[in-house]
């Protein structure tokens, strides 16, 4: 069974600082994403990781995939209050259709 | 162009009711899925369709069935509502895209709380 471990769960940093949030999974996969919600919002994805050694920036975020290792990480550079959100990182192993997320991390950006 | 719908977007039910939530995807996408959010848990997969007349149950289908007549639709049933199925639902549709891998639209949820 394919499990998903994220940490941290919960992420309190002041604005302009670095931090980086991380995604264990269990079993072989080669497709990792990671997606934002915002609080009573749906799921908006940011990043799709194909391969091993796969990194994807968007702005402040840049994510990155070992998959020898099983670990994604989503670092934040610079943090801003806009970030603020809950990050899910997901693997799809076997059917296409069945993601399987990770518990999820919580950020907050303080002043 | 709407994506995924869900309706409704909040629901109270007394233990013991059903109800059925509604997904339509107008992206023509063979797969969907439902998923259920609780604090903590992340989300978890409750049944999916891989076309029209094919479902499988997922990590938690106790409780709740689907069916999928056309490729638009995939409602997802609560037979007899219990307070442990107080959650938001979410439901997906996915597009392959070959070795670009896939790519998930979720609808905007479904809050349900069962008293």
């Amino acid at each position: 069974e394919l499990k998903v471990e994220q940490n941290p769960l919960f992420l309190s940093m002041q604005e302009g600082k670095n931090y980086t949030i991380y995604c264990n999974y269990s079993t072989t996969s080669d497709r990792l994403y990671w997606y934002r919600q915002d609080p009573g919002k749906s799921l908006e994805s940011l990043f799709v990781l194909l391969s091993n050694g796969a990194v994807k920036q968007e702005g402040r975020l840049m994510a990155s995939l070992d998959t020898k290792a099983r670990l994604s990480t989503l670092h934040i550079t610079a943090a801003v209050h806009d970030l603020s959100a809950t990050y899910f990182c997901a693997v799809v192993a076997g059917t296409a259709s069945k993601l399987t997320f990770g518990t999820g991390t919580r950020l907050q950006v303080t002043l | 162009n709407a994506g995924v719908t869900q309706t409704p977007k909040f629901q109270v039910l007394k233990t013991g009711q059903s109800m059925t939530l509604q997904c339509a995807q107008d992206m023509n996408h063979e797969y969907m899925s439902w998923y259920r959010q609780d604090p903590g848990m992340g989300l978890r997969l409750i049944h999916y369709s891989v076309g029209a007349g094919i479902t499988d149950q997922g990590e938690v289908p106790n409780g709740y069935n689907v069916s999928r007549s056309t490729t638009e639709d995939f409602p997802l049933r609560l037979l007899s509502a219990a307070p442990s199925q107080t959650s938001v639902y979410f439901c997906a549709s996915t597009r392959l895209r070959g070795q670009l891998g896939t790519e998930a639209f979720f609808g905007q949820g479904t809050r349900l709380t069962v008293v």
